[in-house]
């Protein structure tokens, strides 16, 4: 059993690319999420999901966007990216809102 | 915002006591979580409380006081493997029944 998985681990990329990192779960889980961790920042969410179709805004979703068109996975894009969204993403899953959270090992992203 | 505080870093020897304080809005209250992290690792789920008093489980235990917004997670005979982060999530102020993380608390156990 996976449980939840994240890719790519790390990744370099140049200002104004576009990326997608990939999340998936095997949990059956409803509710999934995005967050970002930056030094004395903690853990900030930026987009959620309760169930698959339906997507929402967290605590600091500009440049981001996020689809989930099945319950097992939900990638996170950022359409031009910027060097401050330099952070370590995770990526996380519940069975419902305001549950445990399992989370993923995590994407290092460096925007130059 | 960052509604859930939280203390920064302590540091304690093998087989102490630590106590890491959490407090959190009252408003759209469904629980408070812990999660240990260690460096350069994800998150993991520690406790979960949702009534007042304290919870137990093995040399981990966290207490609730609901009407003062108040946790704290309780290490006790501490081991070298408990060096990590712990944090605090409870309801955000942005509501839609979300969970804000606090900060975290840096433990550092020294021999």
């Amino acid at each position: 059993i996976a449980g939840i998985t994240q890719a790519p681990t790390s990744q370099i990329l140049a200002a104004g690319r576009r990326m997608t990192l990939r999340c998936t779960q095997d949990m059956r889980h409803n509710a999934m999420y995005w967050y970002r961790q930056d030094l004395g920042l903690g853990l900030r969410l930026i987009h959620y999901s309760n169930t698959a179709g339906t997507t929402g805004k967290g605590e600091v979703p500009d440049g981001y966007s996020v689809s989930r068109a099945n319950t097992d996975d939900f990638p996170l894009t950022l359409a031009s990216a910027v060097p401050s969204q330099t952070s370590v993403y995770f990526c996380a899953s519940s069975t419902s809102s305001y549950n445990e959270q399992f989370f993923g090992p995590g994407t290092r992203l460096t925007v130059l | 915002g960052q509604n859930i505080d939280q203390p920064t870093e302590m540091t304690a020897t093998e087989g102490a006591i630590v106590q890491i304080n959490c407090t959190y809005q009252t408003s759209g209250f469904n629980g408070l979580f812990w999660y240990q992290q260690h460096a350069g690792e994800a998150p993991t789920f520690l406790s979960y409380n949702v009534l007042d008093g304290l919870e137990e489980k093995g040399r981990f235990s966290s207490f609730l006081s609901r009407s003062k917004g108040y946790s704290y997670l309780l290490l006790k005979e501490l081991q070298m493997k408990d060096s990590a982060s712990y944090l605090c999530a409870g309801p955000a102020v942005y509501g839609n029944n979300r969970l804000a993380f606090g900060k975290g608390n840096q433990v550092v156990v020294i021999p």
